[in-house]
């Protein structure tokens, strides 16, 4: 079964700086999608990134990155340019090419200092 | 923009009530989720449906059903309600299509159970 681990259960950034946020998945696939997911206090989760595995180029939103490397199963998610609105609990989730399921990850709380 | 409403942002209820949670879509999304929430745990699917009438247990649909009368529409019941019932269930919707941008869900706002 897939496994999505993510070993920072809080993490803070001061504001205008640069944070990684972990994540770790455990596959025999070799065709899936990977996501990050942001849910702000008592909102809904908004989706912010996604990774197919099939890319080998980094996917880039505005300030939200990641590092994926297949090899090593991470899938590391970089605020650039913090903001106070960036705090948030992060979800990162993966999902198997050809089914609907998302496996998600305990989620790591991020703090954003003024 | 999407629209994935619930129908009770918090809901008390006594243990071996019948509840009924709703969850509506506005965008002619197939597939609809049930997802529980709990600190520490992140999200466990409870159940899917990817058509009416059609479901599929997730990976903690015990005490759970569900129905799917329209597409817009998915409801989940707890037959007989318990203390360890108590939490956070977010719904999702997502188009359908096996890739994306269709397979990305969009969540509602989620209940919050509490079960005495």
């Amino acid at each position: 079964a897939q496994t999505v681990t993510q070993s920072q259960p809080e993490m803070s950034v001061q504001e205008a700086e640069t944070v990684t946020l972990s994540c770790t998945y455990d596959t025999s696939e070799s065709d899936y999608y990977l996501f990050w997911y942001k849910q702000p206090p008592s909102r809904q989760m908004i989706l912010v990134i996604r990774q197919e595995a099939y890319k080998q180029q980094n996917a880039t939103e505005n300030r939200f990155s990641v590092n994926f490397q297949k090899a090593a199963k991470s899938f590391s998610l970089k605020i650039s340019d913090s903001q106070l609105g960036d705090a948030a609990m992060y979800f990162c989730a993966y999902r198997r090419d050809s089914n609907y399921k998302l496996t998600f990850g305990k989620g790591t709380l991020l703090t954003v200092n003024p | 923009d999407v629209k994935v409403t619930q129908s009770s942002r918090y809901l008390v209820k006594r243990t071996g009530e019948k509840v009924f949670l709703e969850c509506v879509q506005d965008m002619d999304h197939e597939n609809m989720f049930w997802y529980r929430q709990d600190p520490g745990l992140g999200l466990r699917l409870i159940y899917f449906s990817y058509d009416v009438k059609m479901k599929e247990k997730g990976d903690i649909p015990e005490g759970y059903s569900v129905s799917r009368e329209k597409k817009e529409r998915f409801s989940l019941i707890l037959e007989s309600a318990s203390t360890n019932q108590t939490s956070m269930y977010p719904c999702a919707s997502s188009l359908g299509l096996a890739g994306p941008p269709g397979d990305t869900q969009y969540f509602g706002p989620g209940t919050r159970l509490t079960v005495l």
